[in-house]
């Protein structure tokens, strides 16, 4: 079956641009959370949607937003981008407790 | 609060050689413990996973995990290390209350030398 899909793989933006990212998660998975890695930070937490409901947000500023569609895609939008908001943008869909996330390849923001 | 540890940023070891790769955690209650790997601008690929049961667990491409109440560890294992075994290695924790969020620790870079 289809994994993970994340569009687009990478993205080049200037700053005080805004950008979204899509997320396609694994068929009849309805939660999709979404990551920031970066060499510094490691790997942080944004937020996770559940059947179109964000359930729980990381600590990030409210440039940083998203939200979950019908069909479980989502979409993570970062308004007024500032050059730290580099990194690669995973996303990861899931189905139950016991279950293993399942990650995208991410998509490589570049703030210039 | 949960949280995972992996005190060593980075291990060499020599092809054909185990390995080890360190994984400390902190959590009220049962921990799911998980570990995934990470190649050069890729996202993360499943390894292996504690839930209940057996503490030996054993995942995808010979690797293996102990799982430690005692001392809180997860560590990952390898009888025989490969030179494509070398790439970023991450343990996570489930978030207690909502399956699709997880803690990860700070990462090891695994270099396997031939």
């Amino acid at each position: 079956k289809a994994g993970v899909t994340q569009t687009p793989r990478y993205l080049i933006k200037t700053r005080g641009q805004q950008v979204t990212l899509s997320c396609s998660p694994i068929s009849g998975h309805r939660s999709v959370s979404w990551y920031q890695q970066t060499p510094g930070q490691g790997l942080q937490f944004l937020f996770e949607y559940f059947s179109e409901t964000q359930r729980n947000k990381g600590n990030f500023p409210g440039r940083f937003s998203g939200r979950q569609f019908s069909n479980s895609r989502s979409e993570m939008n970062v308004s007024t981008l500032e050059l730290g908001d580099s990194a690669l943008y995973l996303c990861a869909s899931s189905i139950r407790r016991e279950s293993e996330a399942f990650f995208g390849q991410g998509t490589r923001l570049t703030v210039v | 609060a949960q949280s995972v540890a992996q005190p060593e940023d980075q291990v060499n070891v020599a092809e054909g050689n185990p390995l080890t790769v360190k994984c400390t955690y902190s959590v009220s209650g049962n921990p799911y413990l998980f570990w995934y790997v990470q190649y050069p601008n890729r996202g993360l690929q499943f390894l292996l996973k504690y839930i209940t049961g057996d503490n030996l667990v054993k995942g995808s491409y010979g690797f293996e995990a102990e799982f430690n109440k005692s001392q809180t560890s997860f560590h990952l294992k390898k009888p025989s290390a490969l030179v494509s075994d070398s790439a970023l290695y991450f343990c996570a924790v489930r978030d207690k209350y909502n399956f699709n969020k997880f803690y990860f620790g700070s990462g090891t870079k695994l270099n396997v030398k031939p």
